[in-house]
């Protein structure tokens, strides 16, 4: 089945702890992403990659880092977390732009919860 | 002039009513209009998309009317179900920054039995 994975779903942790969220897909997708869901604002960005090795910045990347050292797999590292990084996170992935599609496919998401 | 604004931010429907949710733009080398359903607990899916050469698009009961001089879209569900009680949001990209969507803030739709 084609999907997009994340892990863990849910996590509660403090102020500062180091703490990774993994992203995968199977659908040999080209372009990655991570978002944010907050009550009002939509989803917005936090980095996004092109193809392996290739990140970028998206509108909140602010305390967050990401990787991209295989195709398939697209974590994204809080180094150092703090209470308003507390919402939804999402990842997705896509067809490059050579591709036929433009459609995004999200994972199931993860709620932190930074105290 | 990357925004794309959204209304409403919230939408009560009877069953068997019409649900609209509107979108406006102003960048005009967006050529790709995406509408995402999200469903609780879930991740946003794909519902339907346009591009600016076609003024209306319909799939089942989910129609996009794009309006390209006006600069707008919009999401028409007919026959409401209370199913397609989730949040809606638009989307727009262009070529120029490799299809990068550019999303709405969404809207909570509820259809009432």
């Amino acid at each position: 089945e084609a999907q997009v994975t994340q892990n863990p779903r849910y996590l509660i942790t403090v102020t500062g702890k180091k703490l990774t969220v993994t992203c995968s897909q199977n659908m040999n997708h080209e372009y990655m992403s991570w978002y944010r869901q907050d009550p009002g604002l939509g989803l917005r960005q936090i980095y996004y990659s092109m193809n392996v090795e290739v990140t970028d910045k998206g509108d909140v990347p602010e305390g967050y880092k990401v990787s991209r050292k295989e195709k398939r797999n697209f974590p994204l590292i809080l180094e150092s977390p703090s209470p308003n990084q507390t919402s939804l996170y999402f990842c997705a992935s896509r067809q490059g732009l050579a591709g036929v599609s433009y459609e995004q496919y999200f994972g199931p998401g993860t709620r932190l919860t930074v105290t | 002039q990357q925004q794309v604004k959204q209304s409403p931010q919230s939408l009560i429907v009877q069953k068997g009513g019409i649900s609209i949710i509107n979108c406006a733009y102003e960048n005009t080398a967006f050529d790709y209009f995406p509408w995402y359903q999200q469903f609780p607990g879930k991740g946003p899916a794909l519902l339907i998309a346009i591009r600016p050469d076609v003024s209306e698009k319909k799939e089942g009961r989910f129609t996009i009317s794009f309006n390209k001089s006006a600069k707008q879209f919009s999401l028409h569900i007919m026959d409401s179900q209370p199913g397609d009680s989730a949040t809606y949001f638009c989307a727009a990209s262009a070529m120029d920054s490799n299809y990068q969507l550019i999303w709405g803030a969404g809207t909570k739709l509820i259809i009432k039995p």
